[in-house]
């Protein structure tokens, strides 16, 4: 079992530039979420995925996308990169997404955005 | 209390001694918390949780407090260990749309750990 897996581990854009970041859990789970952590900051959510076909907005949503292609994989975009969207973006994953329930956490990808 | 700007509060600690960590939540509805630990370089991992019709549950040298009066939540680690030292978060699952629930993670608090 790998947990979740995330690609790439770093990555430097160019402002303007578009990327697509990738996540995977092999756990069989129902929910998966993405989040951005700044320094000195708590994560924060960007958009989640309650089951395979719903995504619905987090906290800090605008200017990323996001596709749950099947039940293993959430992928989140973003169309036109900024310096403000300089991250660690992490992909977490969790059984049912209830109340009683923790999440899985993948390694991370840090962007940087010039 | 958690302090503005961009600076985590940090606690710093000798190998052996106890250490407390704490985290104030806000929605009185909340009924679930989690307490995450996040080493440098990696993602968080989760180390206990409890139950709002809990006060207090032990793992293996964590202990978490739950004081539902003043919206509370500690977390104890007993003989802390140079392999305790990460950013701990407190995270507390809310309602969100279609019956699913979110965590809210509070801005975490970095245990540093001297030998």
């Amino acid at each position: 079992n790998a947990g979740v897996t995330q690609t790439p581990k770093f990555q430097v854009l160019k402002t303007g530039q578009s990327m697509t970041l990738q996540c995977a859990q092999d756990m069989n789970h129902n929910s998966m979420y993405w989040y951005r952590q700044d320094p000195g900051m708590g994560l924060r959510l960007i958009y989640y995925s309650a089951s395979e076909g719903t995504t619905d907005k987090g906290e800090v949503p605008n200017g990323y996308n996001v596709s749950r292609l099947n039940k293993r994989e959430f992928s989140l975009r973003l169309e036109s990169a900024a310096p403000s969207q300089t991250s660690v973006y992490f992909c977490a994953s969790s059984a049912q997404g209830v109340r009683e329930e923790t999440q899985y956490f993948g390694p991370g990808t840090r962007l940087l955005v010039l | 209390g958690e302090s503005v700007g961009l600076h985590l509060p940090t606690l710093s600690v000798q190998e052996g001694d106890n250490s407390i960590i704490n985290c104030a939540y806000s929605n009185s509805a909340s009924d679930y918390f989690i307490w995450y630990k996040q080493e440098s370089g990696k993602g968080p991992q989760f180390i206990i949780d409890i139950r709002s019709n809990m006060d207090k549950r032990q793992g293996q040298r964590v202990t978490v407090l739950l004081n539902k009066t003043v919206k509370h939540l500690s977390l104890q680690i007993a003989a802390t260990q140079p392999g305790d030292s990460a950013v701990y978060f407190c995270a507390e699952n809310i309602d969100a749309s279609g019956g699913s629930y979110i965590p809210t993670f509070g801005r975490g608090t970095s245990l540093i750990v001297h030998p």
